[in-house]
């Protein structure tokens, strides 16, 4: 079973932050989050992942709470193509990804 | 660089028969992976290969199988078709073998395979 906690859906105004929140109250010390998307009917794209410190790339940035047991997936200005279900994923112990429902996030004009 | 690729892109079988899909990670990537998705059933793990050798390998049954080559491409076989097999199979490719430093995953864009 997934690790992970995500809400099934949200809103985001086009050329808003959109900030995608996850739990994972569970996670142990040494496990990454890790954050992909999938448009529809196309392969999950990586995203970013982390371990305790905040991550940013030039997609979106990651922020952990100091707790670890919970982050949050920024994607500073949404457009119409990061309309997509977003999958915040603690991998299992072998490594293997383990997808859960997502957050559906719809970006409106 | 060149991205994961999947071929055939669309298959379509009927129950009973047997199917081999093809996968070919990106260059210099070692590890790839097998997921199988479904409306129902989400994105679903099915196997992981890394210099040849399954390393891992998810709750499916013995009708689902894999290879992986010495250039890396892997191929994975389902035989004797059920209509619970019609779905989107994807493969994913990362640098090296999990649960080593993280390496992300790359995704092909799957092949979507319908059984009737």
């Amino acid at each position: 079973d997934a690790k992970t906690t995500q809400p099934p859906s949200m809103d985001c105004a086009e050329g808003r932050a959109a900030n995608l929140p996850c739990n994972h109250s569970t996670i142990s010390g040494n496990e990454y989050v890790y954050w992909y998307r999938q448009i529809h009917s196309q392969g999950p794209q990586y995203i970013i992942h982390g371990l305790k410190n905040n991550e940013t790339n030039e997609m979106a940035s990651l922020i952990i709470t100091e707790d670890r047991k919970s982050s949050t997936l920024i994607l500073p200005h949404a457009t119409l193509r990061d309309t997509a279900v977003y999958y915040c994923i603690v991998p299992s112990k072998e490594g293997n990804l383990i997808f859960g429902k997502g957050t559906k996030l719809s970006v409106k004009p | 660089k060149a991205g994961v690729t999947q071929t055939p892109r669309y298959l379509i079988k009927t129950r009973g028969q047997q199917v081999t899909l093809s996968c070919s990670p990106i260059s210099g990537h070692r590890s790839v992976s097998w997921y199988q998705q479904t409306p129902g059933q989400g994105l679903q793990f099915l196997f992981e290969y890394f210099s040849e050798t399954q390393r891992n390998k998810g709750n499916f049954p013995g009708r689902f199988s894999g290879r992986q080559f010495s250039n890396s491409r892997s191929e994975m076989n389902v035989s004797t078709l059920e209509l619970g097999d019609s779905a989107l199979y994807l493969c994913a490719s990362s640098l090296g073998p999990r649960p080593n430093p993280p390496y992300e995953q790359y995704f092909g864009p799957g092949t979507r395979l319908t059984v009737t």
